[in-house]
């Protein structure tokens, strides 16, 4: 079984901060992927990013960064120098399984973190 | 043009009505997803429909019946819901394992 835990549930920061949502998972999977999305309060998920289990290359965009560590399971998203527009919700998701199986296009949710950028 | 598109993006019914949400993909993609977003839960899948196959969440109610007449439209047809399935309805869809899904902005429906 998949599993995508957040820990964080609401964070809250003032414009300028940096700030880092934390992303824990477990699969048994070999081969997965990693996902990052964005839900501002229009409730369209917004895709960010996505990672291969074979890709622990950190990846910068922007303002935004991701720092993938297989060692200890996580995948954690930073926003720098934060911004009044970067409030919203922020999932990370897992998906995963043979190629074979439906179960390689399902998406695992963790529960998501709710941020607030106060200007 | 979004690239997922879902009407209506508000529902209010009744437990005794029959409605349906529509989704539209315009992304040329060979899979399509209904997920459903209730407050303080995770995004729970419920059903998911590809060229290959259709995978169905067995914990859905069958008071929700999907229907995909071809890749780039989904249904969710509801009747007699109960008040509880009030919720954040998202069509999502892919075009390859591992590519992430793209989301439409969701139907808000209110069971009454």
């Amino acid at each position: 079984a998949q599993k995508v835990t957040q820990a964080q549930t609401e964070i809250s920061v003032v414009e300028k901060e940096d700030v880092t949502l934390d992303c824990v998972y477990e699969t048994r999977d070999t081969t997965y992927y990693l996902f990052w999305y964005k839900q501002p309060p229009s409730g369209e998920l917004v895709f960010l990013i996505r990672r291969n289990s074979f890709d622990e290359q950190n990846e910068i965009s922007g303002r935004y960064s991701w720092n993938f560590q297989k060692s200890t399971s996580s995948f954690n998203f930073t926003i720098t120098a934060s911004q009044v527009v970067d409030s919203a919700v922020y999932f990370c998701a897992l998906s995963g399984g043979p190629i074979s199986s439906g179960s390689a296009r399902q998406l695992t949710f963790g529960s998501g973190t709710q941020l607030t950028v106060l200007p | 043009e979004t690239g997922v598109t879902q009407t209506p993006r508000h529902l209010v019914m009744g437990m005794t009505n029959k409605k349906s949400l529509k989704c539209e993909q315009h992304l040329g993609h060979n899979a399509m997803y209904w997920y459903k977003q209730s407050a303080k839960k995770p995004l729970e899948l419920m059903f998911v429909y590809s060229l290959e196959e259709r995978v169905e969440n067995n914990s859905v109610p069958s008071r929700f019946s999907p229907e995909c007449p071809n890749s780039s439209h989904l249904f969710l047809h509801l009747h007699t819901l109960q008040p509880e399935d009030s919720a954040l309805y998202l069509c999502a869809s892919s075009q390859e394992r591992g590519a992430g899904a793209f989301f439409g902005q969701g139907t808000r429906l209110t069971v009454v």
